[in-house]
Parts: C-alpha cells; sequence; structure tokens
C-alpha cells in the first residue's frame, strides 16, 4: 500500500541553524506529496506541495524538491526561528484517491 | 471567517456515553474527511465524503457513523464510547480528491474516562 516514512524526531535545533527532515515513500501510482505543519494546539497547516518529479515547493522559507528516482521529498529550511517550533508531517496522496496518508510526524524545536 | 470549523475543541466524556462531533466549510468545497491523531500524533484517515456520499471508510468500528446532510457539513457520532476512542479528531475539506490542498479544522480533543 501507499506510505510515507518520514525521520523520527524530536529534533532539537538553536536558531539560525539549518534543517532537513528527511521523507521517503512507497506509492503504487504518482503521488501528489506535501508538507503540513501543525504548531501547538492548532489543526494542521499546508507549508507546502509538489504534485510532479522534480517539481520544488517553497513556502516561507521552507523548500521540498519531488524526487521520483529516490521516492523523497525532504524538508529543508536555511535558517530556523523560534516561531518554527512544530510538528511536522509528510504526507501522499494518489490521483482520485480521497484520502492523505501521513507520515509520523516530526516534532522541532528551535531554542533562542 | 473561519473556513473549517468543528465544534467542540474539548470533549470530555465517560465510557459507554454517546457524543457528536461537528464540523462546517465555508469554502465552498465538495469532499469532507476525518482523521484521528492518537497520542503519538500519527494521523489516519477515518472517513472521506465527496458530495455527500461516502467514499472512504478506513475499517473503522461501526460505532462511527458520520453523517453529511450537506455539502457544508460532516459530523461523526460515536456510540458507547471507548477509552481507546481518546483522541484528537480533526476535521478536513477539499476539493475533489486529495490530490488538492485539504484544509483542517483545529481539531475536537475527545478525552474518555
Amino acid at each position: 500500500g501507499d506510505s510515507v516514512t518520514q525521520m523520527e524526531g524530536p529534533v532539537t535545533l538553536s536558531e539560525e541553524a539549518f534543517l532537513t527532515i528527511n521523507c521517503t515513500y512507497t506509492a503504487t501510482g504518482y503521488p501528489s506529496l506535501f508538507w503540513y505543519v501543525q504548531y501547538p494546539g492548532e489543526g494542521l497547516q499546508l507549508l507546502l506541495k509538489a504534485t510532479k518529479a522534480d517539481d520544488k515547493g517553497s513556502n516561507k522559507g521552507f523548500e521540498a524538491t519531488y524526487r521520483k528516482e529516490t521516492t523523497s521529498f525532504h524538508l529543508e529550511k536555511g535558517s530556523v526561528q523560534v516561531s518554527d517550533s512544530a510538528v511536522y508531517f509528510c504526507a501522499l496522496s494518489i490521483s482520485n484517491d480521497y484520502k492523505l496518508s501521513f507520515g509520523a510526524g516530526t516534532t522541532v524545536t528551535v531554542r533562542a | 471567517d473561519t473556513a473549517v470549523s468543528q465544534t467542540p475543541k474539548y470533549l470530555v466524556t465517560q465510557m459507554g456515553n454517546d457524543k457528536s462531533i461537528k464540523c462546517e466549510q465555508n469554502l465552498g468545497h465538495d469532499t469532507m474527511y476525518w482523521y484521528k491523531q492518537d497520542s503519538k500524533k500519527f494521523l489516519k484517515i477515518m472517513f472521506s465524503y465527496n458530495n455527500k456520499e461516502l467514499i472512504i471508510n478506513e475499517t473503522v468500528p461501526n460505532r462511527f457513523s458520520p453523517k453529511s446532510p450537506d455539502k457544508a457539513h460532516l459530523n461523526l457520532h460515536i456510540n458507547s464510547l471507548e477509552l481507546g476512542d481518546s483522541a484528537v479528531y480533526f476535521c478536513a475539506s477539499s476539493y475533489r480528491g486529495a490530490d488538492t490542498t485539504q484544509y483542517f479544522g483545529p481539531g475536537t480533543r475527545l478525552t474518555v474516562l
């Protein structure tokens, strides 16, 4: 079945450090890939997405590139802030499949 | 204006009780979802409705019964609550299938005592 594996946390960083969260997927078709973020006490928000191979999604300084050859969609940010502390979820969906399949989530804490 | 809203935000109840969670979206979407987030933050689809029709029922116990009176609403009724039902339940909506962006509600934290 379709599944997402992402780097286990928790991850603790200092402000202005570089962040990478690894995400790989298994899918029978050609998935769309997403990163969602969940801030403390809130629901999920879409951070970025990519719908085909080699697409790069970007938002709020975060980037991820859809790599079909390595079935990966790693999330990166060059300089994190305290406000980036959250849980990050990698997810996929297959066209006309009415659901998102999520990775286990990675908790990121950024210290001042 | 809130795009996807859920009520209540917190729900504390006793084992064996019946409870409902309501969800409404004002985005004009035709597809709505219920997800369950467990204590380890893992998220799993429970149900999906497209144009008021059930599309996905992901092996959820039949104590859980979703109801969609119209495209803007998807409610979740739970009978005979069990301790293991304690979780955060998220409603979401989107256009067409899940390959478009899903917008999530703030969640309902259910605690069964």
